[in-house]
């Protein structure tokens, strides 16, 4: 089955303390994106990547990490959580060519930043 | 800058039909896409449109006007199971195909 997986799709931590949010899919894209979601605010980019070793930030990225090692999977890192981190996350993916618009989402990780 | 507006919230009865509106201005336009995103999971994809014109698939339909910077999604025959979240995004020419984001419209279907 085509999917994006995600990992952990829950999380609750404490300020400074380092995690990492797996990404990873199966259907072969080349292009692979984080988002953050918060109410009112919409989907917002923290990081992309075209393709292996090819990264790049979108609108928000500060605060956070990413790596592109391999051609499924996308890590998100964050080095030191703050509260305003709070958010949902999802990790999607897609072809690199005109089928671009059209992403596959994982689940979603909600992150708890206290 | 780039900026896509959409209504945040509208209101409609099962069996009728809704139109969600989508302005967009943008630095380049390459295509604009419509999700569904029920409460609580993820985005999912609807329609695709980059040329002027309706777009039909179902129930649902999209139409785009590019010269006004303009598009709807019309939902028809609508359902309880059509309460979602509705985001439009525009994918921009020359940009390493980044998608812009509206904040979505909130769908309340009443009964």
């Amino acid at each position: 089955e085509a999917q994006v997986t995600q990992n952990p799709r829950y999380l609750i931590t404490v300020t400074g303390k380092k995690l990492t949010v797996t990404c990873s899919q199966n259907m072969n894209h080349e292009y692979m994106s984080w988002y953050r979601q918060d109410p009112g605010l919409g989907l917002r980019q923290i990081y992309y990547s075209m393709n292996v070793e090819v990264t790049d930030k979108g609108d928000v990225p500060e605060g956070y990490k990413v790596s592109r090692k391999e051609k499924r999977n996308f890590p998100l890192i964050l080095e030191s959580p703050s509260p305003n981190q709070t958010s949902l996350y999802f990790c999607a993916s897609s072809y690199r060519d005109s089928r671009a618009g059209e992403q596959y989402f994982g689940p979603g990780t909600r992150l708890t930043v206290t | 800058g780039q900026n896509i507006d959409q209504p945040t919230e509208m209101t409609a009865t099962e069996g009728a039909i809704v139109q969600i509106n989508c302005t967009y201005q943008t630095s380049g336009f390459n295509g604009l896409f419509w999700y569904q995103q029920h409460a609580g999971e993820a985005p999912t994809f609807l329609s695709y449109n980059v040329l002027d014109g309706l777009e039909e698939k179902g129930r649902f339909s999209s139409f785009l006007s590019r010269s006004k910077g303009y598009s709807y999604l019309l939902l028809k025959e609508l359902q309880m199971k059509d309460s979602a979240s509705y985001l439009c995004a525009v994918i921009l020419r020359d940009s390493n195909y980044q998608l812009i984001w509206g904040a979505g419209t909130k769908l309340i279907i009443k009964p």
